[in-house]
């Protein structure tokens, strides 16, 4: 069965520094990935998706990830975070178009003005 | 301009009633879906439907039951027989077998808070 982690479940952040939250998941076979962000009390909004191809993938708001392969990662990054992206990151995954999609159980972004 | 909306944002009731979640989407997305989001905790699946007058248990259905009659609508109801139904639940909507366009989109969210 697939599954998805997130290893941090807060991560605290000075406003204009650098963040990395960090996603793994497990599956024996290629996958969609996503990342998305939840603001308080609202739905979740896609950041970015890896669907193929690049393995660097440019999303909204500045945000970027990696797709590693060989480490089953696919971690989420912004060099310079503003205090507006606190709020609640869920990277998920799914095998193919018409499987669930498996979310993780969230990493909440912290920025300390 | 389209979207999914679900009403209402807070719902209150007594313990031992149903109570009906709306979701609505004007995406023409073919499949749509509800979770439930506890605190601290991730998404968790409780049902989808791929097609109209067609739906799929998720990973925790027990309590909850749903209908898909057209293809824009696709409302939760909560039973009494959920024995912890206090949640934000979420719906959302998607278009399957279109890798491109594979993307779930979700509504705002209802929290439900049962006396």
């Amino acid at each position: 069965a697939q599954s998805v982690t997130q290893l941090d479940s807060q991560v605290p952040v000075f406003e204009e520094a650098p963040v990395e939250l960090r996603c793994n998941y497990s599956s024996s076979v290629s996958v969609y990935l996503f990342w998305y962000v939840q603001y308080p009390n609202q739905g979740l909004q896609l950041l970015l998706k890896y669907l193929s191809g690049s393995t660097l993938v440019k999303g909204i708001n500045g945000f970027e990830a990696e797709f590693n392969k060989s480490q089953t990662s696919f971690h989420l990054r912004k060099p310079s975070v503003h205090i507006s992206d606190t709020a609640e990151y869920f990277c998920a995954v799914r095998k193919t178009s018409y499987d669930k999609v498996i979310f993780g159980p969230g990493t909440s972004l912290s920025v300390i003005p | 301009d389209g979207g999914i909306t679900q009403s209402p944002k807070y719902l209150f009731r007594k313990e031992g009633q149903n109570v009906t979640l709306s979701c609505e989407q004007n995406l023409n997305h073919d499949a749509m879906y509800w979770y439930r989001q506890d605190p601290g905790q991730g998404l968790r699946l409780i049902y989808y439907s791929q097609i109209v007058n067609d739906f799929q248990k998720g990973d925790i259905a027990e309590g909850y039951s749903v209908s898909r009659e057209k293809k824009e609508s696709f409302p939760l109801t909560v039973t009494s027989a959920q024995k912890n139904p206090t949640a934000f639940y979420l719906c959302a909507s998607s278009t399957p077998g279109l890798a491109d366009t594979d993307t779930q989109y979700f509504g705002p969210g209802t929290r439900l808070t049962v006396l």
